[in-house]
């Protein structure tokens, strides 16, 4: 039983290249989201997915984009990296918009 | 507005009980959580208590909730060395669709 799969580990961008990050589940959960964690800062969302089909802005969604391709996946693109968007990025889902959340292992993303 | 704060660091002797506390400003919350992060992992559900509870023990885990003051504190008992992480205390707010906000995380280290 995998639960939240993240794709890659560790990635090194230059600013200005581009680089979808990929996250799947197999709990059958409805809602997924994707957060960004900084040193101090806790955790931030970006975007999230209630259900199916359906995909909303987090707290810090500028300068990236989702796509929720079916209920078990969903990406998080940056079309054009900047430094500031280093950071370990986590997927997480829940079977419900209130429900615990369940994470992944997360993406290093270092842009130089 | 919405925020959750939590002490930054902690230090126990191993076998001590550790007690991890985080107070919170929105009244409204359904679930408040306590996740576990150990380096380089993502974030583990450790706990979670509804909103209408004052307490719920787990094994060694006992979380209390305070709803008049706005505090919510874990408790390990007998702490291990395996216990050493970054805790994180958050919540969901009721009517708010996939809303989690989280502490910063409190590191709890271990001394012999």
């Amino acid at each position: 039983n995998a639960g939240v799969t993240q794709t890659p580990k560790f990635q090194v961008l230059k600013t200005g290249q581009s680089m979808t990050l990929q996250c799947a589940q197999d709990m059958n959960h409805n809602s997924m989201y994707w957060y960004r964690q900084d040193p101090g800062m806790g955790l931030r969302l970006i975007y999230y997915s209630a259900s199916e089909g359906t995909t909303d802005k987090g707290e810090v969604p500028n300068g990236y984009n989702v796509s929720r391709l079916n209920k078990r996946e969903f990406s998080l693109r940056l079309e054009s990296a900047a430094p500031s968007q280093t950071s370990v990025y986590f997927c997480a889902s829940s079977t419900g918009s209130d429900q615990p959340q369940h994470f992944g292992d997360g993406t290093r993303l270092s842009i130089l | 507005g919405e925020d959750v704060e939590q002490s930054l660091f902690l230090s126990v002797r191993e076998g001590d009980s550790s007690v991890i506390n985080c107070t919170y400003t929105d009244s409204s919350s359904t679930y408040l959580y306590w996740y576990k992060q150990e380096p380089g992992a993502g974030l583990q559900l450790l706990t979670y208590i509804f909103s209408n509870m004052d307490m719920k023990q787990d094994q060694r885990l006992t979380v209390l909730l305070n709803k008049k003051d706005k505090h919510l504190s874990l408790r390990i008992a007998d702490t291990q060395t395996g216990d050493s992480a970054i805790y994180f205390c958050a919540e969901t707010l009721f009517g708010s669709a996939s809303k989690i906000i989280f502490g910063s995380g409190t590191r709890l280290s271990i001394r012999p």
